[in-house]
């Protein structure tokens, strides 16, 4: 289909890591992104990952793409209560500047 | 750096009211720049491309006579909501991607617009 999908929501406790996964849908797409949206805000760029890339790691975020499955998972490690938000995968697709953004995921962190 | 500022943050007005919003990028050029919608608790729908000096593209179902842009300058575009009905009350995101290839979106922190 065309959506791109993403669980809607995620509770973990302060310190454990968060995985947040997502699955996208055009096998060309060339950039995959993680934005992060805080209540009443814009997006905040996280990370992004170019597609013939399988990890990237950045301070306490990794990315893992898994093309062949069209899985992009998003991992924090030692989640804080400044990480609850709302998380949005994107593709780029080929030839295009245009995002498709995933559903989002609402991830919650308690004490 | 990859600054994006919109303005205004909020607005309140009546039916029947223009309403104009600005995207800058502050310490970058942006040949290209997007205009999203976002409902409550809902991802983001693009409503058009905006592109500097020319037409801006609109995604399907978007009303150009209703949702005009202007990209005047690699540094401003602008989404003029004209005659704002109630159903056009809604959460409003730019974005701009630098001009050097393969650069990511950066993201306005958004208007909430809300039509009496």
């Amino acid at each position: 289909g065309e959506d791109v999908e993403q669980s809607l929501f995620l509770s973990v406790r302060e310190g454990d890591s968060s995985v947040i996964n997502c699955t996208y849908t055009d096998s060309s797409s060339t950039y995959l992104y993680w934005y992060k949206q805080e209540p009443g805000a814009g997006l905040q760029l996280l990370t992004y990952i170019f597609s013939n890339m399988d990890m990237k790691q950045d301070q306490r975020l990794t990315v893992l793409l898994n093309k062949k499955d069209k899985h992009l998972s998003l991992r924090i490690a030692d989640t804080q209560t400044g990480d609850s938000a709302i998380y949005f995968c994107a593709e780029r697709r080929w030839n295009t500047d245009k995002l498709i953004f995933g559903t989002g995921t609402r991830l919650q962190v308690f004490p | 750096g990859a600054v994006v500022s919109q303005h205004p943050s909020r607005v309140i007005c009546k039916s029947g009211t223009s309403v104009k919003i600005e995207c800058r990028s502050l310490d970058f050029q942006a040949t290209t720049m997007f205009w999203y919608r976002q409902f409550p608790k809902k991802s983001l729908m693009l409503m058009a491309t905006s592109n500097e000096g020319s037409k801006a593209t609109y995604e399907q179902g978007v009303e150009k006579d209703k949702f005009l842009i202007n990209h005047a300058s690699l540094t401003l575009s602008t989404l003029t909501v004209t005659s704002a009905h109630p159903e056009d009350s809604s959460f409003y995101i730019c974005s701009a991607r630098p001009l050097t290839a393969n650069q990511p979106q950066h993201f306005g922190d958004g208007t909430r617009l809300s039509i009496l």
